[in-house]
């Protein structure tokens, strides 16, 4: 099984600061790793896909790189709406996998 | 516009058994790769199972090996999950999930709301 670690865990965060969340795999997954922001009652939702493509409708201040192990988000000027739990994910082999999650909060 | 409609959650002692379904519009369903999802309460994601366009490949967790059983009827844009020897442990919200064409590499694009399991006496 391929398992995913983040961090940090939990990250509170004032507006228009740059936030920044990586999602390590524990073995290489080329690039088939996606990342996902969840709110409070709110079902998942796609942001970056392929670990740097955004997906259709997210802001342009969320992107993603990295490829094998190491993966980033980043958030660039946060803002109120962003406070989320953020969850990589990756779906190269089986089981697929989620990463823990990283719990973003406004300051 | 993309639609997952879940249904069949419930109340549900240890042993039972469910069915959710999951109703699918504003796309070709039998061209996509479908997954169920849960979500424990207060906990992270877990990938439950997958199951290819055509209905022929199926995937399922190790933890519900043996006791879950994707399905679809693409005459009815119709994803299933059998649920048998249910433990507490699978108490969880669990989201229907579109993929694309194939299994392995993509990702999950659209989600369900939820419907929520619990098992319990």
């Amino acid at each position: 099984e391929i398992g995913l670690t983040q961090s940090p865990d939990f990250q509170s965060v004032t507006p228009k600061e740059k936030v920044t969340i990586t999602c390590r795999a524990s073995q290489s997954i080329g690039s088939s790793l996606h990342w996902y922001q969840q709110k409070p009652d709110q079902s998942p939702k796609l942001l970056i896909k392929y670990a740097s493509q955004s997906f259709s409708g997210v802001p342009s201040r969320f992107s993603g790189s990295g490829s094998g192990t190491d993966f980033t988000l980043t958030i660039n000027s946060l803002e109120a709406e962003d406070a989320a739990t953020y969850y990589c994910h990756q779906s190269s082999s089986l089981p697929f996998t989620f990463g823990p999650g990283t719990k973003v909060d406004i300051k | 516009e993309v639609q997952l409609l879940e249904s069949g959650g419930g109340l549900v002692q240890p042993g039972g058994s469910l069915r959710l379904s999951c109703a699918a519009s504003g796309f070709t369903f039998s061209s996509y790769a479908m997954s169920w999802v849960r979500q424990a309460p207060g906990k992270g994601l877990e990938w439950v199972s997958d199951i290819s366009g055509g209905g022929s490949s199926t995937y399922h967790a190790d933890s519900v090996k043996g006791r879950f059983t994707i399905s679809r009827d693409n005459s009815k844009n119709t994803l299933y999950l059998q649920m048998d020897s249910l433990r507490a442990e699978d108490t969880a919200v669990y989201y229907c999930a579109k993929k694309g064409f194939t299994i392995f590499g993509v990702p999950i694009e659209d989600w369900g709301q939820g419907t929520l399991v619990t098992v319990s006496s």
